[in-house]
């Protein structure tokens, strides 16, 4: 069974904090992929990476980066924290012939 | 630009009825169409649809693919409480990325 591992399930982080969301996975997989879900917005891509050390920007990076220096480990980095950035955020490997998605528990962060 | 858009957004039922939930497509290099169910956690995979007309099924639920008319449908026979969720509806292409719908929600009354 595919396992997808998020660091924290909540987190409340002050205005200009650095926050790191981490996630790790225990399938050798090649493809990690942070998204962030807002309500009547849907799941909306922030980065993905293919393998070690390469990242890719998905629709909205603006405001974090990532860092996967280690095949089974993808983080996903706020630089300074800003309120509109408090969401349910979501790793995810994808898996099989259809692209599958495989999901951590998700995070949910609240930026005050 | 690639889009997945699902109808309706929101849904309310009484338990024991069947529900239709319809999700459409325009996306490049289509490689599959899965539904996901998501409740107060991260989405669970219910489906994945690669062919037109093939009829995929658990238990009451049921989902199949028109890759003509680009869309397909969620159908969910004798609803429960617990069928209470959002059903996502995504689209995978050949290059791994996903295109996701917004989600309907559906609210089952008892």
């Amino acid at each position: 069974d595919v396992k997808v591992t998020q660091s924290s399930r909540y987190l409340v982080k002050r205005t200009g904090e650095k926050v790191f969301l981490e996630c790790v996975q225990d399938m050798d997989h090649e493809n990690m992929f942070w998204y962030r879900q807002d309500p009547g917005l849907g799941l909306r891509l922030i980065y993905f990476s293919y393998d070690v050390k390469m990242k890719e920007k998905g629709d909205i990076p603006e405001g974090y980066s990532v860092s996967r220096e280690k095949k089974e480990r993808f983080s996903l980095i706020l630089e300074s924290a800003s309120t509109n950035q408090t969401s349910m955020y979501l790793c995810a490997i994808l898996r099989g012939l259809g692209a599958e998605a495989f999901f951590g528990q998700g995070t949910r962060l609240t930026v005050v | 630009e690639d889009k997945v858009v699902q109808s309706p957004l929101s849904l309310v039922v009484h338990e024991g009825d069947t529900v239709t939930l319809n999700c459409s497509y325009e996306v490049t290099n289509f490689r599959s169409l899965l539904w996901y169910k998501q409740e107060k956690k991260a989405p669970t995979f219910l489906f994945m649809l690669t062919s037109s007309g093939i009829e995929k099924k658990s238990g009451r639920l049921s989902s199949i693919l028109d890759k003509k008319e680009l869309f397909s449908i969620l159908n969910i026979t004798a609803t429960q409480t617990g069928d209470s969720a959002v059903y996502l509806c995504a689209v995978s292409k050949s290059n791994y990325q996903l295109i996701w719908g917004a989600g309907t929600k559906l609210i089952i009354k008892p």
